[in-house]
């Protein structure tokens, strides 16, 4: 079964540190999103693609957090630098359009800042 | 804007009790309804879905109706079982149009003993 790649499994990093993180989804979706879910609540959609394009980013904090997809395929999310409430989980997940909410979530990147 | 609300948790239950979790909701127009299921160190697997008033999602035993009436889709299931233990989300399509974006509960904690 075809499956959404995320790396690396966990993550600590020290604050003011850049942190970056990697999704490659399954292959032929072409909608990537990345959610982050904080630790007792549910996951919050922080950026959007449609191929390569963002078509949501309404929630992504740019002062600090960026993303890109460059060739449609997979992406990458950094967060620079990182505070202490950034710790999380960071999901990614990827459908083959957005219009059916066919999601197939990753394993996901947790996130400790210290 | 739209959002999800779940019954607090966790949910103790003993084996083969019957379940029943909690969920409202409110959006603009008529969303797509979905419950997602978390087990530990894992992401979030689709559980079950409706996507228009009366419809009824089920799978593995579980079961949800889509209540336009009462804007609630709260989760059933008659036998629960060990493995059944696991953090349960409701969440919605939002609304306006098929963005693709999912808004999600807080979820609900379900602990099963044998």
């Amino acid at each position: 079964e075809a499956e959404v790649a995320q790396s690396p499994r966990y993550k600590i990093t020290e604050k003011s540190q850049a942190v970056a993180f990697w999704c490659d989804p399954i292959s032929g979706h072409a909608t990537l999103y990345w959610y982050r879910q904080i630790l007792g609540q549910g996951p919050e959609l922080l950026v959007q693609f449609q191929d390569e394009s963002v078509v949501d980013d309404s929630q992504l904090p740019k002062d600090r957090f960026s993303a890109e997809r460059l060739k449609g395929v997979d992406s990458t999310l950094k967060i620079q630098p990182a505070e202490l409430g950034d710790s999380a989980m960071y999901l990614c997940a990827s459908s083959l359009d957005r219009d059916s909410y066919g999601y197939t979530f990753g394993s996901g990147t947790r996130l400790t800042v210290v | 804007g739209d959002s999800v609300t779940q019954m607090e948790g966790p949910v103790t239950l003993s084996e083969e009790a019957f379940l029943t979790i909690n969920c409202t909701y409110t959006a603009t127009g008529y969303p797509s309804l979905f419950w997602y299921v978390q087990y530990p160190g894992e992401g979030l697997q689709l559980l079950l879905k409706a996507t228009k008033a009366d419809d009824k999602g089920s799978n593995k035993g579980f079961e949800a109706t889509y209540r336009k009436e009462t804007t609630s889709f709260h989760l059933e299931k008659g036998s629960v079982q060990v493995s059944d233990s696991a953090v349960y989300f409701c969440a919605l399509g939002s609304g306006s149009g098929n963005t693709g974006k999912l808004i999600f509960g807080q979820g609900t904690t379900l602990q099963v003993k044998p």
